[in-house]
């Protein structure tokens, strides 16, 4: 299996709701990411998951909550956000977390919106 | 703060041409990364360039990278319609992290 899978594809939340996004991987990697990318711009790196551990995170507001259940799982907890945190979030992987190549394996994201 | 810049930001060229996206970072690695982005789509890896003179082919892409000059190109050779989508690159500074450019969004007319 060389694939990142995220569920679910879309997702549309109001302020109040809390929601979950999901995140697997059966590659035997060790590290994994979630990026939120808004329309015509880059990634920006939100978290990163080094052996189950979190080891970045890139001033991220509390209404982002990362949890690393196991290894293969990576799960991002939405609650009270604003209409700006509107975006495509994707979830990566990457299988060498002390070595030199951190390419990272994309999952296909989740288009949220917040209304 | 690392900051990683490419251009030209957009591309339209003509099918069968050649042309070369440049990205430039600010600050040492010797790891960079390019990945290809189809509308509405995810993430595809193209090319891990792991050393200095580091070069790799892949089809009509070829991508190298000079971390003394803090420069790696990607170059389009007879590009054709299925070229066109955002091509990024992304530096690892060694904080298990990339830092992605602007992407240049690169259109192929027929």
């Amino acid at each position: 299996d060389t694939e990142v899978t995220q569920t679910p594809k879309h997702l549309v939340m109001g302020m109040t709701n809390k929601k979950s996004l999901k995140c697997e991987q059966h590659m035997g990697h060790r590290a994994m990411y979630w990026y939120k990318q808004k329309a015509k711009k880059p990634p920006e790196l939100m978290f990163v998951y080094s052996y189950e551990k979190l080891s970045i995170n890139e001033s991220v507001p509390s209404r982002f909550s990362p949890e690393c259940p196991n290894s293969s799982l990576l799960n991002l907890h939405l609650h009270a956000l604003q209409p700006e945190d509107s975006a495509l979030y994707l979830c990566a992987s990457s299988g060498h977390p002390s070595g030199s190549n951190n390419e990272q394996f994309f999952g296909p994201g989740t288009r949220l919106t917040v209304l | 703060e690392l900051k990683v810049e490419q251009n030209p930001l957009f591309l339209s060229m003509q099918e069968g041409k050649n042309y070369t996206i440049y990205c430039n970072y600010s600050t040492t690695s010797d790891r960079l990364y390019w990945y290809r982005q189809d509308p509405g789509k995810s993430l595809e890896s193209l090319f891990v360039l792991l050393s200095n003179g580091a070069v790799k082919q892949e089809g009509r892409l070829m991508a190298s990278l000079d971390t003394k000059a803090r420069l790696s190109t990607l170059h389009i050779t007879a590009a054709v319609h299925d070229l066109s989508a955002t091509y990024f690159c992304a530096v690892d500074t060694g904080r298990r992290a990339l830092t992605f450019g602007s992407g240049t969004r690169l259109q192929v007319q027929p």
